[in-house]
């Protein structure tokens, strides 16, 4: 169990530009989640997998937001365009236990600056 | 709709001394609770979680909390505070009312004096 891994780390980005985040999670969890936390607040929920199943995304996720688990194994989040509003930590999380007492393990995050 | 609050964005306290950090859920059913935190540079952890059985939950390095529904409330307390306890802390509920997605506090920071 090496734990959950996101790639890149950090991301520093122009304005309008396309960025893609990648999360590997832990090799026998079939749920996943994507957060987004900007400085002084909580994770803010963006959407879920199970599986290759996207069963879930945020009423306040932007089109411009797309994510992406093909077999099941990682997952990708892209955004297109991106806006300095976009700048944020980006959170991926794999899922152990039964939904809702479910424990999520957290990766490191990716930290994206748009200027 | 399911919302949290934590009280004080930084805490701090001395070394050995009690810690404590407050969280308050609003729901309209018993809700799911937790405890996750965050060193720095490093991905959330989950310290602890109510799940409607015993109303005090133990938890890892030493944190415990209390599960009180007349308050509304879920703080967390340790007896004696570390060093390495120096981290952000956050409180998140889950249950119907947010269709079980994790519902975040906006996180205390915990200052550990020497």
């Amino acid at each position: 169990d090496t734990g959950v891994s996101q790639n890149p780390r950090h991301k520093i980005t122009k304005r309008g530009q396309n960025v893609t985040f990648r999360c590997d999670p832990i090799s026998e969890h079939n749920r996943l989640y994507w957060y987004r936390q900007t400085l002084g607040q909580g994770p803010e929920f963006l959407t879920y997998f199970q599986n290759e199943a996207q069963l879930e995304k945020s009423r306040l996720l932007s089109d411009r937001f797309s994510a992406e688990r093909p077999k099941g194994s990682f997952s990708t989040l892209e955004i297109q365009r991106t806006e300095q509003g976009d700048s944020a930590m980006y959170l991926c999380a794999s899922v152990s236990g039964a939904h809702p007492e479910e424990t999520q393990y957290f990766g490191p995050g990716t930290r994206l600056l748009v200027l | 709709a399911q919302s949290v609050t934590q009280l004080g964005s930084h805490v701090s306290v001395s070394e050995g001394a009690l810690v404590l950090l407050r969280c308050n859920y609003s729901s309209s059913v018993p809700p799911y609770l937790f405890w996750y935190v965050q060193y720095p540079n490093q991905g959330l952890q989950l310290l602890l979680k109510y799940t409607s059985a015993a109303t005090l939950v133990k938890g890892i390095n030493g944190f415990e909390a209390e599960f009180k529904k007349s308050e509304t409330s879920f703080h967390l307390t340790k007896p004696s505070a570390h060093m390495s306890d120096a981290a952000e802390y956050f409180c998140a509920v889950s249950g119907v009312d947010s269709n079980y997605q994790l519902i975040w506090g906006a996180g205390t920071k915990l200052i550990i004096k020497p």
